[in-house]
């Protein structure tokens, strides 16, 4: 079935840093991905959608050049945490609409923590 | 606007009892309906969806939901729960109009021996 890779699974970098987590669907194409934003015990916060060759569409609050979104072809998606502070610290998500198999597939999530 | 709701944050069930997770949405035109089952540290797996059609959608893991449409309402049902079913369980909205993929607040389910 379909699978949406996310690397890295778990990352630490220092303050100040960027960092940057990649999410992949292994066997179909995702025209649109979506990239959450998720704290402790809560739910996901839609922080972007991300259409292929075009520039992502953030949603309100999110800041859109510390979580720069890129999605270069087809099957990429990347989420960049630039000069990132220990409030960044969280799971990040990212999901992937098949289009054609009108499914939303979920990676694994990314743990970021900043020190 | 689109939006999600879960009214229930916690429900406990005993094991082999039966479950109902509600779940009401907002949207202008019917949506795309999701439910997704997370346990902790872990990513989202999807148990289910509904586009058009039959409004009683078959899951994973004896899981169903039914549409309906008057009420808005999109909840999930087992008819009997296994220790093994305690997680997260979250109800997502996929609108067209608004290309976005919106979650609700989440429902923790425990179940107990």
């Amino acid at each position: 079935g379909a699978v949406v890779s996310q690397h890295p699974s778990r990352v630490i970098c220092k303050s100040g840093t960027s960092v940057k987590i990649e999410c992949r669907s292994l066997d179909f194409q995702a025209t649109t991905m979506f990239w959450y934003r998720q704290f402790p015990k809560q739910s996901l916060m839609l922080m972007a959608t991300s259409n292929e060759g075009s520039k992502a569409t953030y949603e309100q609050g999110v800041e859109k050049d510390k979580f720069l979104i890129n999605h270069a072809s087809l099957t990429l998606s990347t989420l960049t945490v630039t000069s990132a502070h220990p409030e960044d610290s969280s799971f990040y998500i990212c999901s992937a609409w098949t289009g054609s198999g009108n499914t939303i597939y979920f990676g694994e999530g990314s743990w970021l923590t900043v020190v | 606007a689109q939006s999600v709701t879960q009214p229930d944050i916690h429900i406990t069930v005993s094991e082999g009892a039966s479950l109902e997770l509600r779940c009401n949405y907002s949207y202008g035109a019917t949506p795309y309906l999701f439910w997704y089952v997370q346990s902790p540290g872990q990513g989202l797996q999807l148990l289910l969806k509904y586009f058009s059609g039959d409004t009683l959608v078959q899951g994973i893991k004896g899981f169903e939901a039914e549409f309906k449409r008057s009420q808005s309402s999109f909840n999930l049902r087992k008819p009997s729960v296994h220790w093994s079913d305690a997680a997260e369980y979250f109800c997502a909205v996929y609108g067209g109009a608004t290309n976005k993929l919106i979650f609700g607040t989440g429902t923790l389910l425990a179940v107990q021996p």
